[in-house]
């Protein structure tokens, strides 16, 4: 089992660039999460997936931010214009929403830095 | 509005010294908590989560919790610390309802450990 993986995990790019993050949950799971961890925020809850449908996106902090899930194995995050403000580890999470299932597993983080 | 504060932002043990990391949460109901840990550069672990019956659940690598509904608290402990224990800890909430996807996360304690 791979695991979440995501890509690039290093992202630095300039302010007003648009700038996309991968995700690729694990086989199987049915749900799929998109966090922003920063130091003054903490980890938060951008958006979530179930069978590829949008479900929550309250988290999302403007316009400029944007999630798809065309299929079961593929979601991006993306964002533009980029801001410094934007600046974060991305993480990307997913699970099975079996019952008594409620691990959600995540991948390695993207960390995006706009200068 | 959910909340969940970890009082201890950082920690300094000694190897094979125990540990406590502190978790409190404000909820409307006794929601389902969540511990997970994040090693350096790494994604989230779920360390060990409670939902109901006995209040001190096991996880894994030794560590467990403790439920205590009078205090809204939900204490992570271990015995002897071992120095591949470094790293931040989170705890997590999440509704009843929907416990495996809106998961509100605590601000993080880093957890070093002395030789």
């Amino acid at each position: 089992d791979a695991g979440v993986i995501q890509s690039p995990r290093h992202e630095v790019t300039e302010m007003g660039q648009e700038v996309t993050l991968r995700c690729k949950p694990i086989s199987g799971h049915n749900s799929l999460f998109w966090y922003r961890q920063t130091m003054m925020r903490g980890l938060e809850l951008l958006i979530y997936f179930n069978n590829n449908v949008p479900i929550d996106d309250s988290g999302m902090p403007e316009d400029r931010f944007s999630a798809k899930m065309p299929n079961a194995s593929f979601s991006t995050l993306k964002i533009q214009p980029s801001e410094p403000r934007d600046s974060a580890v991305y993480f990307c999470a997913s699970r099975n929403t079996g019952p008594s299932s409620y691990e959600q597993y995540f991948g390695p983080g993207t960390r995006l830095t706009v200068t | 509005a959910q909340s969940v504060t970890q009082p201890d932002i950082h920690i300094t043990v000694s190897e094979g010294a125990s540990l406590e990391l502190r978790c409190n949460y404000s909820y409307g109901a006794t929601p389902y908590l969540f511990w997970y840990v994040q090693s350096p550069g790494q994604g989230l672990q779920l360390l060990l989560k409670y939902f109901s019956g006995d209040t001190l659940v096991q996880g894994i690598k030794g560590f467990e919790a403790e439920f205590k509904r009078s205090q809204s608290s939900f204490n992570l402990r271990k015995p002897s610390v071992h120095w591949s224990d470094a790293a931040e800890y989170f705890c997590a909430v999440g509704p009843r309802n929907n416990a495996g996807n809106m998961l509100t996360f605590g601000g993080g304690t880093r957890l070093m450990v002395k030789p």
